[in-house]
């Protein structure tokens, strides 16, 4: 069975710090990998798209991506209270459905 | 990414009646995809719906139950038929659009639904 695992937290950091996100998938043949950020009471929205080993950076979002190992990570820096929120890692494999992990919940104190 | 609209945004329903769910994009698109996330849980996708040939269902979800429509490039409807309490839930439509290598998914805003 495929599967997307992430801690569910909650992660705690001060504001400013980074947020270190992680997230392990066990499809090998998975392709596409996704962060979206779900606030409460609302629909995920996409902030980081990763398909190369390696880092992508946006702003102040870095997505991670060994698929030796089998894990992508988000890192966020100088973060904020409005970035608290509930991170869900998604992965694809050849077709275009998605599967979920069931996210991490991050809170920024100030 | 796209815009993308949900009605209604949330309903109350009795035991046993249907519900349709719209979902409206702002271009047209091939795949349209139908999720659900229950109270404190991650997302579960129920059907991929192309425009032109029949949704398919993932396991655990049938036709009977949640009957898909996809008239045209820009719209589908999802029916939640014969509701039970175990139903209530966020119903989520997305997109997929190309980006570069990627497909990527974007959701519209939920439905919200409670079955008494």
């Amino acid at each position: 069975q495929k599967e997307v695992e992430q801690n569910s937290g909650p992660l705690s950091v001060p504001e400013g710090a980074i947020a270190s996100l992680n997230c392990t998938y066990s499809d090998r043949v998975s392709q596409s990998f996704f962060w979206y950020r779900q606030y409460s009471g609302k629909s995920p929205e996409l902030i980081m798209s990763i398909y190369s080993n390696g880092d992508k950076e946006d702003g102040r979002f870095t997505a991670q991506l060994n698929k030796a190992s089998q894990y992508v990570s988000l890192l966020i820096r100088d973060s904020q209270p409005s970035d608290s929120a509930t991170y869900l890692c998604a992965v694809n494999g050849n077709t275009d459905k998605l599967i979920f992990g069931t996210g991490t919940r991050l809170q920024v104190f100030p | 990414s796209a815009v993308i609209s949900q009605k209604p945004s949330r309903d109350i329903c009795q035991r046993g009646t249907s519900l349709t769910i719209q979902c409206q994009v702002d271009s047209q698109v091939t795949m349209m995809f139908w999720y659900r996330q229950q109270p404190g849980q991650s997302l579960t996708l129920i059907a991929t719906a192309n425009q032109g040939s029949e949704a398919t269902y993932e396991s655990g979800f049938v036709i009977d139950k949640f009957p898909i429509s996809r008239p045209n490039l820009t719209f589908s409807t999802l029916t939640v038929s014969n509701m039970s309490p175990e139903d209530s839930s966020i119903y989520l439509c997305s997109v997929s659009r190309t980006s570069g290598y990627i497909n990527e998914q974007f959701f519209g805003p939920g439905t919200r639904l409670t079955v008494l």
